[in-house]
């Protein structure tokens, strides 16, 4: 399998429930990342790993907890959220090049659909 | 601070016709500029990027952008669009100066009518 891998692809869950997102990597990155997509709303950074380090969180609630054991996969713990934490959730990777500046270029995984009641 | 406008919410063309999706950023750096394509149900998926060098980039699909620093902006175009392009087109923003971290705008989304 290539690519950025999310699982799973919907998920509803009610405000008391804990539940967890996965992101799979095969690309060989280091940098892997969580965004928020919300109707009508600009995509919003959630989280940023590097080198399994998290090195961003953008004033994200607790309620959001990620977690990520190797640089090939990257979790997001779910507790106590509330219905409009209701989006697509991406996750994406990047392997920064160091020869053009450091720009990044992130791959996409297709996201996980979260309906919270 | 950083900013990415994309100016049309929406933009309907015929099937056939050229299409040109508007972009502007705010920076206090030298930009690194891209365009990602979302399918329904999809994550995104990148169409093109521009780092340095020659404004005019090519990318996927057919698609191309040019970069013109005076007036802070990076359209995409493509002269003859299909009705498989129907999607949302996002831009982003990046810079070494900013930790790389990419600032997107809030989208376009395309409807082809044939």
């Amino acid at each position: 399998e290539t690519g950025v891998t999310q699982t799973p692809r919907h998920l509803v869950m009610g405000m008391t429930n804990k539940k967890s997102l996965k992101c799979e990597q095969h690309l060989g990155h280091n940098a892997m990342y969580w965004y928020k997509q919300s109707a009508k709303k600009p995509l919003e950074l959630m989280f940023v790993y590097n080198f399994k380090e998290q090195t961003e969180n953008n004033s994200v609630p607790s309620r959001f907890s990620p977690e990520c054991p190797n640089s090939s996969h990257l979790f997001l713990h779910l507790h106590t959220l509330q219905p409009e934490d209701s989006a697509l959730y991406l996750c994406a990777s990047s392997q920064p090049r160091q020869g053009l500046g450091g720009a990044n270029v992130l791959t996409f995984g297709a996201g996980s659909r979260l309906t919270v009641l | 601070a950083q900013s990415v406008t994309q100016p049309d919410i929406h933009i309907t063309v015929s099937e056939g016709a050229s299409l040109e999706l508007r972009c502007n950023y705010s920076y206090g750096a030298t930009p690194y500029l891209f365009w990602y394509v979302q399918s329904p149900g999809q994550g995104l998926q990148l169409l093109l990027k521009y780092f340095s060098g020659d404004t005019l980039v090519q990318g996927i699909k057919g698609f191309e952008a040019e970069f013109k620093r005076s007036q802070s902006s990076f359209n995409l175009r493509k002269p003859s669009v299909h009705w498989s392009d129907a999607a949302e087109y996002f831009c982003a923003v990046g810079a070494k100066e900013y930790g790389n971290k990419l600032v997107f705008g809030a989208g376009t989304i395309l409807r082809v009518k044939s």
